[in-house]
């Protein structure tokens, strides 16, 4: 069975500062993995995916994962936050369409 | 623009009273899939459609029901809410014609239940 578990449901940073929202995954298989950003009182936005093309992965408003399978980890990481990154960041595994969620970190950007 | 919309955003209601979500996209995506969202478990996907007339459990189906009878709509039917069914719910559809891992879902902008 394939799993997400996010270390720290909070996270706070200093804008400017960087951001790294931690996801591990479990999977027997060859995983694909998503990051989503949730803003407030808004659907999931899709942020970046693994697709197993290359293990860095750029996606949008300045974010990067590497994933890494020794040591089954799909960070999300931003050299420097901005006050619009505060919000809930959801990583997920797929399993035929059907995406598996963490249980979220919330980003708080302070001035 | 391509989009999922989900009607009504606010829904509040009493025990036993039945209520249907309702979901559309314009994409023409084959997948579509219900989650509910609640602090702290992520989201949880409810049930699930491949196509028309194909519909599936996920993981936690238990008093809802769904149907696929268009491309474009999969509303999501509580036939007796409880309490416990008080969430946030969101649809999401993706092209997936090949029971693809590896499309991107897209999510409506969520409907949140509030059963009393």
């Amino acid at each position: 069975a394939q799993s997400v578990t996010q270390l720290g449901s909070h996270v706070s940073v200093s804008e400017g500062a960087l951001v790294l929202l931690r996801c591990n995954y479990s999977s027997s298989v060859p995983p694909y993995l998503f990051w989503y950003v949730q803003y407030p009182n808004q659907g999931l936005q899709l942020l970046l995916k693994y697709t197993s093309a290359a293990t860095l992965v750029k996606g949008i408003n300045g974010f990067e994962a590497e994933f890494k399978k020794s040591e089954t980890s799909f960070h999300l990481t931003k050299p420097s936050a901005h006050m619009s990154d505060a919000a809930e960041y959801f990583c997920a595994v797929s399993n035929t369409g059907k995406l598996i969620f963490g249980q979220g970190t919330t980003l708080q950007v302070k001035p | 623009e391509a989009q999922v919309t989900q009607n009504p955003r606010y829904l509040i209601t009493v025990t036993g009273k039945k209520l249907t979500v309702t979901c559309s996209q314009n994409m023409n995506h084959e997948y579509m899939s219900w989650y509910r969202q609640d602090p702290g478990l992520g989201l949880r996907q409810i049930y699930y459609s491949m196509n028309v007339e194909a519909t599936d459990k996920g993981d936690v189906p238990e008093g809802y029901k769904v149907s696929r009878k268009e491309k474009r709509n999969f509303p999501l039917i509580l036939e007796s809410p409880s309490p416990n069914q008080t969430s946030l719910y969101f649809c999401a559809s993706s092209l997936a014609r090949a029971r693809s891992s590896t499309d991107t879902q897209y999510f409506g902008p969520g409907t949140r239940l509030t059963v009393l």
